[in-house]
């Protein structure tokens, strides 16, 4: 079975610009997360999508959003890119519970750096 | 608000020693725990858990320790082996609301094992 798959891997951007995430659940996980990881701030929740529904949510501004799609495939998009957005953004997937006894599957990131 | 907390940002044990990696928590209501390896361009893979009915958990080399009036749990690693050098993280689901995909990790704490 193929893990989760993110893309792009690497992305480069300037300020202000905007940026289009993807990820791939495994087959069969209907609830898809993304993190952010930064050196100072270590992993943060940003967001969880079940069935195209948003059901969490992290404390992060607006510029930062997501989607899902029928097939579970998902995308994260920040708008008006700021040179602190640079991270490691992970996605993870799960069937689709509560995350209490179910555990996440990351994907291997995309790495953003915002010049 | 860091609600867990990996104290310790590195540690270095000899190939064959015991590796023990140590987590604190400030919410008593978290119940569940996860600890999460992480490579250099990966992305986390989940090792091992527990449950807050429980004080311990083995799985192979892997044991985890939960002392819960003390509201720390630890990770130990017997024997230790280079392939172990990674960053490991602790991770709890949300408590107080709803935890769909939103895990709490702590800040990860290096360990590097030489031959």
């Amino acid at each position: 079975k193929a893990g989760v798959t993110q893309t792009p891997r690497y992305l480069i951007k300037t300020r202000g610009q905007q940026v289009t995430l993807s990820c791939s659940p495994i087959s069969g996980h209907r609830s898809v997360s993304w993190y952010q990881q930064t050196p100072g701030q270590g992993l943060q929740f940003l967001f969880e999508y079940f069935s195209e529904t948003q059901r969490n949510k992290g404390n992060f501004p607006g510029r930062f959003s997501g989607r899902q799609f029928s097939n579970s495939r998902s995308e994260m998009n920040v708008s008006t890119l700021e040179l602190g957005d640079s991270a490691l953004y992970l996605c993870a997937s799960q069937t689709g519970g509560k995350a209490t006894n179910e555990k996440l599957f990351f994907g291997s990131g995309t790495q953003l750096s915002v010049l | 608000d860091q609600q867990v907390k990996q104290n310790s940002p590195s540690l270095s044990v000899q190939e064959g020693r015991i590796s023990i990696l140590n987590c604190d928590y400030t919410n008593s209501m978290f119940d569940y725990f996860l600890w999460y390896k992480k490579y250099p361009a990966e992305g986390p893979t989940f090792l091992i858990s527990i449950s807050s009915i429980k004080d311990k958990n083995e799985d192979g080399r892997f044991t985890v320790f939960l002392n819960k009036s003390a509201k720390h749990l630890s990770l130990h690693i017997v024997p230790s082996q280079p392939g172990d050098s990674a960053v490991y993280f602790c991770a709890a689901p949300y408590a107080g609301g709803t935890s769909y995909g939103k895990l709490t990790f702590g800040q990860g704490t290096i360990l590097t094992v030489h031959p």
